[in-house]
């Protein structure tokens, strides 16, 4: 059974650093894509960013270039997000999702529940 | 960048009610289109992928239709459990993704 399950969450200060992890279990971590998606109190979702299997290539919405570093650890099927100047805004559940490939398209087939930061002074 | 709509923003429908959702691309992305439900305060959910194919595991009830810039997800008779917000998603721009701003359905 595909589990995702995030860590990390938190109360932070404006202009703090948190640090995300998501443990991967039940499938091949390392043959998939991998993406963080934010959905803030209230509002809907946004997807922040995805790595590539092997870490070479990562990509980022705009909102959060700069200021987030999405990373992972094949050998302890883990994905990471560092948040650095963490604004309000920014304030939202993260989940991790996986990234499944089908017919030149993708799509995130499996979700963890979610963790929950919280930007405030 | 793509930008993706959906209509309505929410609606009331009753069990059994034939339900349908549209969204829309700001640009042609073929067929590279997925539709999630979500209930409140869980994870989304996967329903359908390349616009019209069904995810393992999800009722049959639920279908997708569309390509280019117009996409559709039909609900063929509304269940219990079927009240939730309804998302779309571009991957024509993957590995980059957008999603819409959802539709809420809930009970007439």
């Amino acid at each position: 059974e595909v589990q995702l399950v995030e860590s990390g969450g938190g109360l932070v200060q404006p202009g703090g650093s948190l640090r995300l992890s998501c443990a991967a279990s039940g499938f091949t971590f390392s043959s998939y894509w991998m993406s963080w998606v934010r959905q803030a109190p209230g509002k809907g979702l946004e997807w922040v960013a995805n790595i590539k299997q092997d870490g070479s290539e990562k990509y980022y919405v705009d909102s959060v270039k700069g200021r987030f570093t999405i990373s992972r650890d094949n050998a302890k099927n883990s994905l990471y997000l560092q948040m650095n100047s963490l604004r309000a805004e920014d304030t939202a559940v993260y989940y991790c999702a996986r990234d499944e490939v089908i017919r030149g398209g993708s799509s995130n087939d499996y979700w963890g529940q979610g963790t929950l930061v919280t930007v405030s002074s | 960048d793509i930008q993706m709509t959906q209509s309505p923003s929410s609606l009331s429908a009753s069990v059994g009610d034939r339900v349908t959702i549209t969204c829309r691309a700001s640009q042609s992305i073929s067929s590279y289109l997925n539709w999630y439900q979500q209930k409140p305060g869980k994870a989304p959910k996967l329903l359908i992928y390349a616009a019209s194919s069904l995810q393992s595991g999800v009722p049959s009830r639920f279908s997708g239709s569309g390509s280019g810039t117009d996409f559709t997800l039909t609900i063929s008779s509304l269940q219990p459990e079927d009240f939730a917000t309804y998302y779309c998603q571009q991957s024509y721009s993957t590995p980059i993704f957008t999603f819409g701003p959802g539709t809420k359905v809930d009970i007439k």
